[in-house]
């Protein structure tokens, strides 16, 4: 079946620096690639989305690219701070309806 | 205030005692959902509706029951709830489809002992 493949697991910066997130997924007739932000005890929210039209997205410091050839999309972080701490999630949505979601990425700033 | 709601939002309970846990989006929004997190593996969906009397399945629809009887109301009913089933569930809605953004509830803090 369709699936999201989501690494690293954990990933630790230090603050300033950059951090890459990367995702794979299996359906090609995926057309929509959200990413989501999920704060420690809080739900997931929507920090920036790119659909299949268009290789790169930019929102401030974060930016989505996607490669639609190698089935695979990558958010990138720069000048990364404290309070990027948090659960960040890919996922893809699928011809049937479905969003599927990756395993989520733990990242970890350190001031 | 545009929202998702859920309730409870905690629920200790046992095995095999009937449950609902109810969700309510006061958008209008068409495509309703509910998904299970659970450690390292993700937000994996258990199922959707489109609109009124639409429902689908996702990927972990087994032990779960929904229903779509008005636009803003889709309940998830464990019939018969296991300890596998311990989980934090979260409900979310779309304006119209999968490709727009999501807004999550607050989340549910499910126990089955």
């Amino acid at each position: 079946g369709e699936n999201v493949e989501q690494h690293p697991s954990t990933l630790s910066v230090q603050e300033g620096d950059s951090a890459v997130i990367k995702c794979t997924y299996s359906d090609s007739a995926s057309n929509y690639f959200p990413w989501y932000k999920q704060e420690l005890g809080k739900r997931p929210q929507l920090i920036i989305d790119i659909r299949s039209n268009v290789g790169e997205k930019k929102d401030q410091r974060i930016a989505v690219t996607l490669n639609k050839t190698a089935k695979h999309f990558s958010l990138h972080i720069t000048e990364t701070q404290p309070e990027d701490s948090a659960v960040y999630f890919c996922a893809a949505s699928s011809q049937g309806g479905k969003l599927i979601f990756g395993q989520g990425t733990e990242l970890s700033v350190k001031p | 205030e545009a929202q998702v709601t859920q309730n409870p939002r905690y629920l200790i309970t046992v095995t095999g005692k009937k449950l609902t846990v109810t969700c309510s989006q006061n958008m209008n929004h068409e495509y309703m959902s509910w998904y299970r997190q659970d450690p390292g593996l993700g937000l994996r969906q258990i199922y959707y509706s489109m609109n009124v009397e639409v429902t689908d399945k996702g990927d972990v629809p087994e032990g779960y029951k929904v229903s779509r009887k008005e636009k803003r109301n889709f309940p998830l009913i464990l019939e018969s709830p296991s300890p596998n089933q311990t989980s934090l569930y979260f409900c979310a809605s779309t304006l119209s489809r999968n490709t727009d953004t999501q807004y999550f509830g607050p989340g549910t803090r499910l126990t089955v002992l």
